[in-house]
């Protein structure tokens, strides 16, 4: 596509439910990322891809989140047993490779756990 | 964690006028690039500067980097209206490929 687009824009699920946020980055773009963004802050880096594997994972708050990209383009990113503290907009970003490449940003997931 | 730390944290000035932001980082890095982020729309990256460069221009943006100081300015001269936005710094480190840490972000509001 033109851009990187995420699914869905706003998301509104209850405490303890499980939730997916979608990626479908630029195409030929080999790496993906994920951010968090609160309120007021900067995107907080949580996991990023070269292609299907995970490249660094460090950003994972806890084992509730888990991505994946089985096929080196849409990536989905798994929230389990949601807490009101993991309201937040969830950024995907993709780029050409990794190292030195500019990011481009999809519009993100705005996710409201109630 | 993040790494930048963007100077102000917030910016009112009148249209025409010069911006000045301010990024001081910690770690050594490869690359420092700034980004624009409208509210509620994703990020937007305006300019890519490289260790070994100490200034870059593009349009009306000028960024600086010093790195023995560990900093960057990002000046957005003869600002308009449309220039409001959260202005963020992310650095790109030395070691392999990792990914970039954005900093807290100024919020600039230019008022016409």
């Amino acid at each position: 596509g033109a851009g990187v687009s995420q699914t869905p824009s706003n998301k509104v699920t209850e405490k303890g439910k499980y939730v997916e946020l979608r990626c479908d980055p630029i195409s030929g773009h080999t790496a993906l990322y994920w951010y968090r963004q609160s309120l007021g802050q900067g995107p907080e880096f949580l996991i990023y891809f070269q292609g299907t594997g995970a490249a660094d994972d460090s950003g994972l708050p806890n084992d509730r989140f888990f991505a994946v990209r089985p096929e080196g383009s849409v990536s989905t990113l798994k929230i389990q047993r949601t807490e009101r503290g993991d309201s937040a907009v969830y950024l995907c970003a993709s780029s050409l490779r990794t190292g030195l490449g500019e990011l481009f940003f999809g519009e993100g997931s705005r996710l409201t756990v109630l | 964690s993040q790494q930048g730390e963007e100077d102000p944290q917030a910016l009112s000035i009148q249209e025409g006028e010069n911006a000045t932001m301010n990024c001081s980082y910690k770690t050594s890095i490869n690359n420092l690039q700034w980004y624009r982020q409208n509210s509620g729309r994703g990020l937007v990256h305006l300019i890519l500067i490289r260790s070994n460069e100490r200034e870059k221009h593009s349009g009306r943006l000028r960024v600086t980097l010093d790195t023995s100081k560990k900093s960057s300015s990002l000046l957005i001269t003869a600002s308009r209206a449309a220039d409001t936005a959260s202005y963020f710094c992310a650095t790109g480190r030395n070691s392999g490929n990792t990914p970039l840490v954005f900093g807290k972000g100024t919020r600039l509001s230019v008022i016409a």
